[in-house]
């Protein structure tokens, strides 16, 4: 059974601070892994990674894959109360009966105080 | 705005009630998901539907009756609920089942059961 972790399960900030939050997996058939964010309503995508070693970025927002050791890193820095959210991150799994299925992790609530 | 639209967003319902939750995307999507959120516990997949045909029964409870009349609309038919059925449903949308693309995912409905 496809499995997905998250660390830290909580993380409280200050404005302007750098966070790094993880995400393990073990996905058969494995074919990319995505991030989201989660403010009280719908998962909003942030980024889909399938090659490892390459970083996606999108403003202070960034994302590197690393397929040997079966993990994901999310970061952001200069921190600020606007990225207070619940981040999920999801292994897609490309094979057989599970074709396309998302497992998701517990998702890290991150809290940014002024 | 996502693309994908759930209505209604709130419901409380007893549990001999039968109700029905509804999802229409705009983004001319051909997979549709149903998803399930409780506290604490990671996203979990309910029902996949690919081109309005069922592909992925993720051994779902039969009080819970999954519907795909086109590739727009999606409703998740409720009857005879338990109280652990209260949860936030999600609804997603995304080109294919394959996972080559994300899924974007609607508001939720908040259930709620007495």
């Amino acid at each position: 059974e496809d499995k997905v972790v998250q660390s830290p399960l909580s993380l409280v900030v200050h404005e302007g601070d750098t966070v790094t939050l993880n995400c393990s997996y073990e996905v058969t058939n494995f074919r990319s892994l995505l991030w989201y964010k989660q403010e009280k309503k719908a998962p909003t995508f942030l980024f889909m990674l399938t090659s490892s070693g390459i970083e996606k970025k999108s403003g202070r927002l960034s994302s590197i894959l690393d397929k040997k050791e079966l993990f994901s890193i999310l970061n952001i820095t200069a921190t600020q109360t606007g990225d207070s959210a619940v981040y999920l991150c999801a292994g897609v799994n490309a094979g057989g009966t599970s074709y396309g299925k998302l497992t998701f992790g517990q998702g890290t609530i991150l809290t940014v105080h002024p | 705005e996502t693309g994908v639209t759930q209505t209604p967003r709130h419901l409380v319902m007893g549990m001999t009630n039968k109700k029905s939750l509804k999802c229409e995307q705009h983004l001319g999507h051909n997979a549709m998901y149903w998803y399930k959120q409780s506290a604490k516990k990671p996203l979990e997949l309910m029902f996949v539907y690919n081109f309005k045909e069922q592909t992925e029964n993720n051994s779902v409870p039969s009080r819970f009756s999954p519907e795909c009349p086109n590739s727009s609309h999606l409703f998740l038919h409720l009857h005879t609920l338990q109280p652990e059925d209260s949860a936030l449903y999600l609804c997603a949308s995304s080109p294919s089942r394959g996972g080559s693309q994300p899924q974007h995912f609607g508001d939720g409905t908040r259930l709620s059961i007495l």
